[in-house]
């Protein structure tokens, strides 16, 4: 069975500390993501990358970095965590193509920030 | 620029029922359209997808959905709704570009189905 992983299921930071939310995934995908999923607004992306040592920046890329070292490894960083980014986050992954290929999500790490 | 709308932040049929979830985007490409579901406490999966090969998709779980450029919609539907269907759904628009599959969600659906 395919799987994307994410290291932590239920994360507690207090305001200012750096915060590591990590995703692998084993099926070999060129491209992987990182969304933040709220109610009402449904899952907005934060960055992608197509490639090793590649990122892109999604729609609300402030306050967030990305690392992609190895292709089946995508961190994302809270440089100085704030409470406005308590969130649901959602790691995807998926082959590189046409446009039109399928993500697979992880089950997602729910982050709050005190 | 690409966005997707769904009518209707929450939707409640009886089992047995039809489901009806809507789905409208804006795009000034032809679109790639996705509709995924979220079950408690799991990660989003892919119901259907509309790659411009057949308007009328279908999907796993008896779902389907059918693409009407003319009304800018991609609604999706199941002639009859089961409890294992209760779960958050999401309409989701891809332009293609670079090939990155970069997927714009809509704000999603919680579809509750009660007896």
């Amino acid at each position: 069975d395919v799987k994307v992983t994410q290291s932590s299921r239920y994360l507690v930071k207090r305001t200012g500390e750096k915060v590591f939310l990590e995703c692998v995934q084993d099926m070999d995908h060129e491209n992987m993501f990182w969304y933040r999923q709220d109610p009402g607004l449904g899952l907005r992306l934060i960055y992608f990358s197509y490639d090793v040592k590649m990122k892109e920046k999604g729609d609300i890329p402030e306050g967030y970095s990305v690392s992609r070292e190895k292709k089946e490894r995508f961190s994302l960083i809270l440089e100085s965590a704030s409470t406005n980014q308590t969130s649901m986050y959602l790691c995807a992954s998926s082959f590189s193509g046409q446009g039109n290929e399928k993500l697979f999500f992880g089950s997602g790490t729910q982050l709050s920030v005190l | 620029a690409q966005s997707v709308t769904q009518l209707g932040s929450h939707v409640s049929v009886s089992e047995g029922a039809l489901v009806l979830l809507r789905c409208n985007y804006s795009s000034s490409v032809p679109p790639y359209l996705f509709w995924y579901v979220q079950y408690p406490n799991q990660g989003l999966q892919l119901l259907l997808k509309y790659t411009s090969a057949a308007t009328l998709v279908k999907g796993i779980n008896g779902f389907e959905a059918e693409f009407k450029k003319s009304e800018t919609s991609f609604h999706l539907t199941k002639p009859s709704a089961h409890m294992s269907d209760a779960a958050e759904y999401f309409c989701a628009v891809s332009d293609g570009t670079g090939g990155y599959n970069k997927l714009i969600f809509g704000a999603g659906t919680r579809l509750a189905v009660h007896p």
